[in-house]
């Protein structure tokens, strides 16, 4: 089974609004990441966490702060956001390591809107 | 840096035409390298990998050789179909630092008419 699971997959919020994205696996996966993807664009990296640990924050803005609560479940909390982060926010995971193990694994992503 | 070069978009196939999606990188390093489609409304699906040189990918008709000689990994299919018709992305793995970040091309979007 290589599924990465995401609610809420439509999500509209008014800038002083407070809410949290879910991204769940059950790979054993020990690397589980965020991106912002834009239309017509690759995803852009903004977090990875390893072995629950935070190790990777691309300068994203404090108003996205994430959370590894355990090795299945990734939060990311939403805060004040800005019309300009609507897109669509995608979960994955992966192994940590090197080849073969280095594959990531996508989520059906969450279409946020801000508005 | 590391990077990944797609040809652009859009291309427009009839149904049954012969597909190939270009592919070149930049990477110190062996990289990882993969192909991932993205259908409408959707998130990425892993389509192929390969993970040494002269590796081939294979999936759902796809393939892609890993061409270390050229740094290439070029998508091809031999007969398109409608369903097909999606967003294809290139990536490597960045292993400077074995941070486990991948780098993507910009993406080539593939539209197949009946």
């Amino acid at each position: 089974d290589t599924e990465v699971t995401q609610t809420p997959k439509h999500l509209v919020m008014g800038m002083t609004n407070k809410k949290s994205l879910k991204c769940e696996q059950h790979m054993g996966h020990r690397a589980m990441y965020w991106y912002k993807q834009k239309a017509k664009k690759p995803p852009e990296l903004m977090f990875v966490y390893s072995y629950e640990k935070l190790s990777i924050n691309e300068s994203v803005p404090s108003r996205f702060s994430p959370e590894c609560p355990n090795s299945s479940l990734l939060n990311l909390h939403l805060h004040a956001l800005q019309p300009e982060d609507s897109a669509l926010y995608l979960c994955a995971s992966s192994q940590p390591g090197l080849a073969p193990t280095d594959t990531q694994y996508f989520g059906p992503g969450t279409r946020l809107t801000v508005l | 840096g590391n990077s990944v070069t797609q040809m652009e978009g859009p291309v427009t196939l009839s149904e049954e035409a012969f597909l190939t999606i270009n592919c070149t990188y930049t990477a110190t390093g062996y990289p990882s390298l993969f192909w991932y489609v993205q259908y409408p409304g959707e998130g990425l699906q892993l389509l192929l990998k390969a993970t040494k040189a002269d590796d081939k990918g294979s999936n759902k008709g796809f393939e892609a050789t890993y061409r270390k000689e050229t740094t290439s990994f070029h998508l091809e299919k031999g007969s398109v179909q409608v369903s097909d018709s999606a967003v294809y992305f290139c990536a490597l793995s960045d292993r400077s630092g074995n941070t486990g970040k991948l780098i993507f091309g910009q993406g080539t979007t593939l539209q197949v008419k009946p």
